[in-house]
């Protein structure tokens, strides 16, 4: 079964509105990471969040982490249509980097 | 300059052949990881190797199997093909073993087993 679990599976927004996917996880994390991928290609890391950390900014990209609840979220401020694209979070369990089923948002101009 | 590239991008094949992936990184990381992505965008480990040794190995059929010649490449060579080998397969790499640190993915390799 996967690790992380996104919600909601699918987001469709407008151009200029904030889009928050969340991630819940089910065993103890060293950290955890949000990736992209855009359609047809690979996925690109965005941001890693460590287990003592509880909010990290990267650019328009706001992440949280609840060790308490197990989970995480993902904030995108000010979307463009280029933030159209899956998103996954990957957390470490055994040793390997296990990824949930992914948050396809969808920002229309 | 492509830091992690695999070929080939498309690779369509009949059922019982046998095929080789191929990935290259120039990142100077020293693991290298497989991954398969399947139709519902589930993306599950394979295998990964830490300046060529294999590190860890998933449940896969051993008709998988990865190929590291050295800590810059690891090939994919899997026997004789089923449908449900269909999936995109990604190689990934990053600077330590483990996953502490940032993975770095590679395009994909779109298989389809006919």
């Amino acid at each position: 079964s996967q690790q992380g679990e996104e919600d909601p599976q699918a987001l469709s927004i407008q151009e200029g509105e904030n889009a928050t996917m969340n991630c819940s996880y089910k065993t103890s994390i060293n950290n955890l990471q949000w990736y992209r991928q855009n359609s047809g290609r690979g996925l690109v890391h965005l941001i890693l969040i460590r287990s003592n950390e509880r909010e990290k900014h990267s650019g328009r990209l706001r992440v949280t982490l609840d060790t308490s609840k197990k989970s995480s979220s993902l904030l995108i401020t000010a979307s463009r249509a280029a933030d159209t694209a899956s998103y996954f979070c990957a957390t470490v369990s055994w040793g390997k980097l296990q990824f949930g089923a992914g948050t396809q948002v969808v920002v229309t101009p | 300059d492509t830091a992690v590239s695999q070929t080939p991008k498309y690779l369509v094949t009949q059922m019982g052949n046998d095929k080789s992936i191929k990935c290259e990184q120039n990142l100077g990381h020293d693991t290298m990881y497989w991954y398969k992505q399947d139709s519902k965008k589930f993306l599950k480990i394979m295998f990964s190797y830490n300046n060529k040794e294999l590190i860890i190995n998933e449940t896969v059929p051993n008709r998988f199997s990865p190929k590291s010649p050295d800590k810059a490449h690891l090939n994919l060579h899997i026997n004789s093909l089923e449908l449900g080998d269909s999936a995109v397969y990604f190689c990934a790499s990053s600077q330590l073993q483990g996953t502490k640190e940032t993975q770095y993915f590679g395009p994909g390799t779109r298989l389809l087993v006919l």
